[in-house]
């Protein structure tokens, strides 16, 4: 079965830190483009941080540059978000994405989400 | 960065209705746009991509169209499973964004 499933969320304190993964399963996750993108309750869809197939591209969103850090393993068909200074306009629904079709940044798997709230 | 804006917010019609949502960018994107959607409590589900090819297994009642900055998203006869909120995502350039987003109602 194909999926991505991501764990790691839950609540941290203003300025804490937290390490989202993300679990690929039933395909070759090596050759996908990786994304994470991230929904604040009741609001739209954010991209944050994309990931090349080697690791060797990264690229992020303003709002999170200096301050999350994106990674993959592909032995471990894992990929993982490192947040640091997190602030309370981060909490959020984040969700691992990505595709297969080089050169077309759209997202056609996605995983279910994991929640971080960041409250005191 | 592109912004994307999409109209109406919501939108409400009846089983059957013939249902429109637009996406305009704030440059040319080309065609380089892809659509979503998503259902309360549920990940976005991917659509159609290059504006206006339609992912494998999606019903062909839906169908997109446009190019450069106006674009369109039509469900043609729309059913109840269809309820859910509708997004466009940019592609053409980082970095990526969407849509506000478009809620369907019956």
């Amino acid at each position: 079965q194909v999926q991505l499933v991501e764990s790691g969320g839950g609540l941290v304190k203003p300025g804490g830190s937290l390490s989202l993964s993300c679990a690929a399963s039933g395909f070759n996750f090596s050759a996908y483009y990786m994304s994470w993108i991230r929904q604040a309750p009741g609001q739209g869809l954010e991209w944050l941080a994309y990931i090349s197939r080697s690791g060797k591209t990264i690229l992020y969103a303003d709002s999170v540059k200096g301050r999350f850090t994106i990674s993959r393993d592909n032995t471990k068909n894992t990929l993982f978000l490192e947040m640091n200074s997190l602030k309370a306009d981060d909490r959020a629904l984040y969700y691992c994405a990505g595709t297969a079709v080089t050169g077309d940044w759209y997202f056609d798997l996605w995983g279910r989400g994991t929640l971080v709230t960041v409250s005191s | 960065d592109i912004q994307m804006t999409q109209s109406p917010s919501t939108l409400s019609a009846s089983v059957g209705d013939r249902v429109t949502i637009t996406c305009r960018a704030s440059q040319s994107i080309v065609g380089w746009l892809a659509w979503y959607q998503q259902k309360p409590g549920k990940a976005p589900k991917f659509l159609i991509y290059e504006a206006s090819t339609l992912q494998s297994g999606v019903p062909s009642r839906f169908s997109g169209s446009g190019s450069g900055t106006e674009f369109t998203l039509t469900i043609s006869s729309l059913q109840p499973d269809d309820v859910a909120t509708y997004y466009c995502q940019q592609y053409n350039s980082y970095p990526l964004t969407f849509g506000g987003g478009t809620k369907v109602e019956i």
